[in-house]
């Protein structure tokens, strides 16, 4: 069974630019969480998708981000327009159910790089 | 608030060694969840381990165990024997009692193990 993915897995950009950030969920899971580290400092949480509503986007971190999740299946996470602190790794997850006991399955993540 | 610390950055021990990753979190809940992930070069977040809060009993798997104490609000990570393919930044998270949305991660600790 796949798990989760991410596309790219690299992007370089220059200020200002736009840039979209794709994830495939493991298949069947209802819930999927972007989160994003930035500078090695700790991964922290964007938001949360159920199927395609979003459930908390309390993480986002200005108006500039914008994630969708059109049909329930794959998300996407667009910056626009990207500014130099909005480089870092930016993880995908997804579970299975909300809970917290629920194991989070992450995929290999995206490194933004904000010229 | 929850808050988890992990105040090794950088650990480097020569294969065979053991070696134990510190985690100290903070929280206000009485029902919580704690889990330790593994990065490793290939970049996705690998679940290790889940435990809950009502559960002290240390956890042994292979060359891995877990060593969790509610008095001193610590979830320690021991890897004994270290290999060279145990080199990875390693992430202890904290999880509340109801969704896994607010999901909080340590800064990591990356562990190069040398041959």
């Amino acid at each position: 069974e796949a798990g989760v993915t991410q596309f790219p897995s690299h992007s370089v950009i220059e200020k200002g630019q736009t840039v979209t950030l794709r994830c495939d969920p493991i298949s069947g899971h209802d819930n999927l969480y972007w989160y994003r580290r930035v500078m090695g400092k700790e991964i922290k949480f964007l938001l949360h998708f159920v199927k395609e509503s979003k459930q908390d986007e309390s993480g986002m971190p200005n108006n500039r981000f914008l994630a969708e999740r059109t049909g329930g299946t794959y998300s996407t996470l667009k910056v626009q327009p990207a500014e130099l602190e909005d480089s870092g790794v930016y993880f995908c997850a997804s579970s299975a159910d909300w809970r917290s006991y629920n194991e989070q399955f992450f995929g290999p993540g995206t490194r933004l790089t904000v010229l | 608030a929850q808050k988890v610390t992990q105040a090794q950055t950088e650990i480097s021990v020569v294969e065979k060694e053991d070696v134990t990753l510190d985690c100290v979190y903070e929280t206000r809940d009485t029902t919580y969840y704690l889990f330790w992930y593994k990065q490793p070069p290939s970049g996705e977040l690998v679940f290790l381990i889940r435990r809950n809060s009502f559960d002290e009993q240390n956890e042994i798997s292979g060359r891995y165990s877990w060593n969790f104490q509610k008095s001193t609000s610590s979830f320690n990570f021991t890897i004994t024997a270290s290999q060279v393919v145990d080199s990875a930044v390693y992430f202890c998270a904290l999880s509340g009692p109801y969704n896994n949305n607010d999901m909080r991660f340590g800064a990591g600790t990356r562990l190069t193990v040398k041959p």
